[in-house]
């Protein structure tokens, strides 16, 4: 079955230390989102993609990094410069605007 | 600028009771507007969608939308709650042009047996 698959579940960071976390669908989707969420503020925009070799910054990239080197593949880098990376992340695709985002199952970051 | 508001952090209804969750946004044209569903833990699975024609959206899980244009809402419905609708909904809207959703604060639900 096709969709996104986000690893690992959950990950540890020790302050001052880059993570990676992964995003890989097999959907044939174009368009690919990064989200974070924390308790009562929804969830906000951090990098997206719409095609390969090219993203763009949402409304909270300070900290984040990002490539997009292939169709399937959008991995988010939270940097050592990201002041507090403790959250929930969420990785969604869509193939148009209009049909609406399938999601991955998420990725919960904690700094130890 | 554009926002999604949902006035309601937390709902508890009792099960078989009528449901309606509130969705309100700010945007000049019609947008395109989604709910989403999120159970602990995981990720958000659409429920339904609006961009054009029929006001009254048909969802999954029982679920309808509303659109009213004068009231610049999208308010979530269900007749008869089940215990497994416990879980948070998001509201959305995509402003045509920006390729981005802009999600509201969410309503969490509690559901009484």
């Amino acid at each position: 079955d096709g969709g996104i698959t986000q690893s690992p579940k959950y990950l540890f960071r020790k302050e001052g230390q880059n993570v990676t976390l992964s995003c890989e669908q097999n959907l044939n989707h174009d368009a690919m989102y990064w989200y974070r969420q924390d308790p009562g503020q929804g969830l906000r925009l951090i990098y997206y993609s719409q095609i390969v070799n090219d993203f763009q910054k949402g409304d909270i990239a300070e900290g984040y990094s990002v490539s997009r080197e292939k169709k399937e593949s959008f991995p988010l880098t939270v940097t050592s410069a990201q002041k507090n990376p403790t959250a929930f992340y969420l990785c969604a695709s869509t193939r148009g605007i209009r049909y609406g985002y399938t999601f991955g199952s998420g990725t919960r970051l904690t700094v130890v | 600028a554009q926002s999604v508001t949902q006035p309601d952090i937390h709902i508890t209804v009792s099960e078989g009771a009528s449901l309606e969750l509130r969705c309100n946004y700010s945007y000049g044209a019609t947008p395109y507007l989604f709910w989403y569903v999120q159970s602990p833990g995981q990720g958000l699975q659409l429920l339904l969608k609006y961009f054009s024609g029929d006001t009254l959206v048909q969802g999954i899980k029982g679920f309808e939308a509303e659109f009213k244009r004068s009231q610049s809402s999208f308010n979530l419905r269900k007749p008869s709650v089940h215990w497994s609708d416990a879980a948070e909904y998001f509201c959305a809207v995509e402003t045509s042009g920006t390729y981005k959703y802009i999600f509201g604060t969410g309503t969490r639900l509690k559901v009484l047996a």
